[in-house]
């Protein structure tokens, strides 16, 4: 079964910092990849995805993520963090073919003003 | 913009009653999903149904069963509810095809607390 690893749980910044989650999954085949977010209070919502072609994906709000196909990896970043980035993100995999996502555990990002 | 709605934001049932979780899309989509989401282990799927009358299983489904009569609605049944199924219970849409497809939309969770 696949299965998707978030290597950090909890990460706190100060404003204006560099931020980069981690991501790694472990199916061998083609994959869609996804980042989600969830906002304090609020439903969990799309930030980006990568289905094929450019590996840099932009996304809403000024965050990006390289698939980097050799190291299993989706990385998201974003240069410069404000106190509203303050969330969890999720990344998620699906096999190309299939209906079904695997999520990460989670990483509870806190941006402190 | 695409909503899902589910029918309780918060729920407290003891042990051995049978819940039931409710989800509404209105965006005439295909594909429905039932997730529990705990801290430390992302959300990890329940159920999900690609059609009426159509389910397969998750990772998770002992303990859980669903139904979707509609298209519109899809529900998560608790025969029997137990502690440890107290968790965030997420349910989501997506369509099969077009410009969206794959991409889950998310109702706002119901927090179920089994006592």
């Amino acid at each position: 079964a696949q299965s998707v690893s978030q290597h950090n749980h909890h990460v706190i910044l100060s404003e204006a910092a560099s931020l980069e989650l981690g991501c790694n999954y472990s199916y061998g085949g083609t994959v869609n990849l996804f980042w989600y977010v969830q906002y304090p209070g609020q439903h969990l919502q799309l930030l980006l995805k990568y289905f094929s072609g450019d590996p840099l994906v932009k996304g809403i709000k000024g965050f990006e993520a390289e698939f980097i196909k050799s190291k299993f990896s989706f990385n998201l970043r974003k240069p410069s963090v404000q106190w509203s980035d303050t969330a969890e993100y999720f990344c998620a995999v699906k096999k190309a073919a299939g209906n079904k996502l695997t999520f990460g555990g989670g990483t509870r990002v806190l941006v402190k003003p | 913009d695409v909503k899902v709605t589910q029918s309780s934001r918060y729920l407290v049932k003891r042990t051995g009653e049978k819940v039931f979780l409710e989800c509404v899309q209105d965006m005439d989509h295909e594909n429905m999903f039932w997730y529990r989401q705990d801290p430390g282990l992302g959300l990890r799927l329940i159920y999900f149904s690609y059609d009426v009358k159509m389910k397969e299983k998750g990772d998770i489904p002992e303990g859980y069963s669903v139904s979707r009569e509609k298209k519109e609605r899809f529900s998560l049944i608790l025969e029997s509810a137990s502690t440890n199924q107290t968790s965030m219970y997420l349910c989501a849409s997506s369509p099969a095809s077009g410009p969206s497809t794959d991409t889950q939309y998310f109702g706002p969770g119901t927090r179920l607390t089994v006592l």
